[in-house]
């Protein structure tokens, strides 16, 4: 039973153009929402995170935008960068003490 | 700065035997987690403690034990290693639960 969806695999997109990375979740008590960046032979490093009481956060050149009705997150990287080519993963929570719960991650792909 | 540090980064093990996976922080985190990633598929949570001397069980901690005796230290012990245990494990810690600071994972390969 898998909560936190990711349902692309892969997104290919070119060099500066934006590249949107989607996410879907089925428990409506999750209230906070996370996006991890990981490139091969290393760890995940914390992207970006929403609360449930927004709908919009900022960072840079990324941008989280959280649907609650719909159950659904995506991540906006614009303009898109060859460095930005990763796997990122959608992570979720209930509660301020809970633990994360990952989705399987899609691996972009800026070509130059 | 070390951050997270994880020992070793590789290993082979046969079937039956034991091993520890070290994880280390600096950062002085109450929370420290234990995750395994199998191939296309996101992070599982083996283990988890939310501060010295306390420990509990995420989603997969079957085969598996861990101890929380210093709020730097959790390691994670693997007893009678199986097949199903080959994956990459990766050790985290965070200041509260969000927003956690990943090692740079240890690659198990059970044979």
């Amino acid at each position: 039973d898998q909560q936190v969806k990711q349902n692309s695999p892969s997104l290919s997109v070119q060099e500066g153009r934006i590249s949107i990375l989607n996410c879907d979740y089925t428990n409506s008590m999750f209230d906070y929402f996370l996006w991890y960046k990981k490139y091969p032979a290393e760890g995940p490093t914390f992207l970006i995170s929403i609360s449930s009481i927004k709908d919009k956060n900022e960072d840079g050149r990324f941008t989280v935008f959280l649907n609650k009705s719909a159950k659904h997150l995506s991540l906006h990287i614009v303009p898109s960068q060859p460095g930005d080519s990763a796997v990122y993963f959608c992570a979720s929570q209930t509660g301020a003490n809970s633990k994360l719960t990952f989705g399987k991650g899609i691996t972009l792909s800026v070509r130059p | 700065n070390a951050g997270v540090t994880q020992t070793p980064k590789f290993r082979i093990l046969k079937i039956g035997q034991s091993m520890t996976l070290q994880c280390t922080q600096d950062m002085n985190h109450n929370y420290m987690y234990w995750y395994r990633q199998d191939p296309g598929m996101g992070l599982k949570l083996i283990y988890y403690s939310v501060g010295a001397g306390i420990t509990d069980k995420g989603e997969v901690p079957n085969g598996y034990n861990v101890s929380r005796s210093t709020t730097e230290d959790f390691p994670l012990r693997l007893e009678l290693a199986a097949p199903s245990q080959t994956s990459v494990y990766f050790c985290a810690s965070s200041p509260r639960s969000t927003e956690a600071f990943f090692g740079q994972g240890t690659r198990l390969t059970v044979v």
